[in-house]
């Protein structure tokens, strides 16, 4: 299995500024996502965050908004730029992990981010 | 595009009972596979079971099975022998198969609750 570790767990953040979250794996891995779970929602997938290249974002999730950064192949961070009360949420990263019994996604604990 | 749908979003069992929580999916992929994930009050993301759609036997973890109906794309999670601990949200989730589980689709949850 992977070990994510995710920070930091929570925060509650002033309107307009902005939070990098942190995700470190213990293996390396190809690809992490980044994914926000709305209060009560299920989870969307934000992007896919690739080394060595730009993150592919999902449909209604810009750059600018959710800049991401992939240093390594265990390393990832995601931004949550200019921040409203909208964005209040939990954070999740995840990587997808492959052993001889197959194929597994991991999640970090999340973030839980609260907009004021 | 792949949709997952878990249709009771809420549902009760007492303990020691056996509760089946339900959830299609739809997708032209011929394989892929699908997961159960647990997310308790501490919001950490917690794999239940997986399930290869190229294997025809159910999967089955100790307490937990699926009833996995590929032609019918139905993916049913049981539990047997319900404890206070299982209280939590479930999430049905697809990805298609790319040799390492990859973004996941999820279905909107479950909220499980387990009395005495």
């Amino acid at each position: 299995s992977a070990v994510i570790s995710q920070k930091p767990s929570r925060d509650i953040c002033q309107r307009g500024t902005s939070l990098t979250i942190q995700c470190q794996v213990d293996s390396q891995v190809t690809m992490m996502f980044w994914y926000r779970q709305q209060p009560g929602q299920s989870l969307t997938l934000i992007a896919t965050a690739n080394q060595g290249s730009e993150a592919t974002y999902e449909s209604g999730f810009v750059i600018d908004k959710f800049p991401i950064s992939r240093p390594n192949l265990t390393f990832s961070t995601l931004t949550v730029s200019n921040m409203s009360p909208e964005d209040s949420s939990i954070y999740l990263c995840s990587v997808g992990y492959s052993s001889s019994v197959g194929s597994t996604a991991f999640f970090g604990q999340g973030t839980r981010l609260t907009v004021v | 595009a792949q949709t997952v749908t878990q249709s009771q979003p809420e549902m009760s069992v007492q303990e020691a009972e056996t509760v089946t929580l339900s959830c299609t999916y739809d997708t032209s992929e011929n394989n892929y596979y699908l997961f159960w994930y647990k997310q308790p009050p501490s919001r950490q993301m917690i794999l239940v079971i997986r399930q290869e759609a190229y294997k025809q036997q159910n999967a089955t973890e100790n307490r937990f099975s699926v009833n996995f109906q590929k032609a019918a794309k139905s993916f049913s999670l049981k539990i047997s022998d319900s404890q206070l601990g299982d209280t939590a949200m479930y999430f049905c989730a697809f990805t298609p198969y790319t040799g390492t589980a990859s973004k996941l689709t999820f279905g909107t949850g479950t909220r499980l609750q387990v009395t005495l």
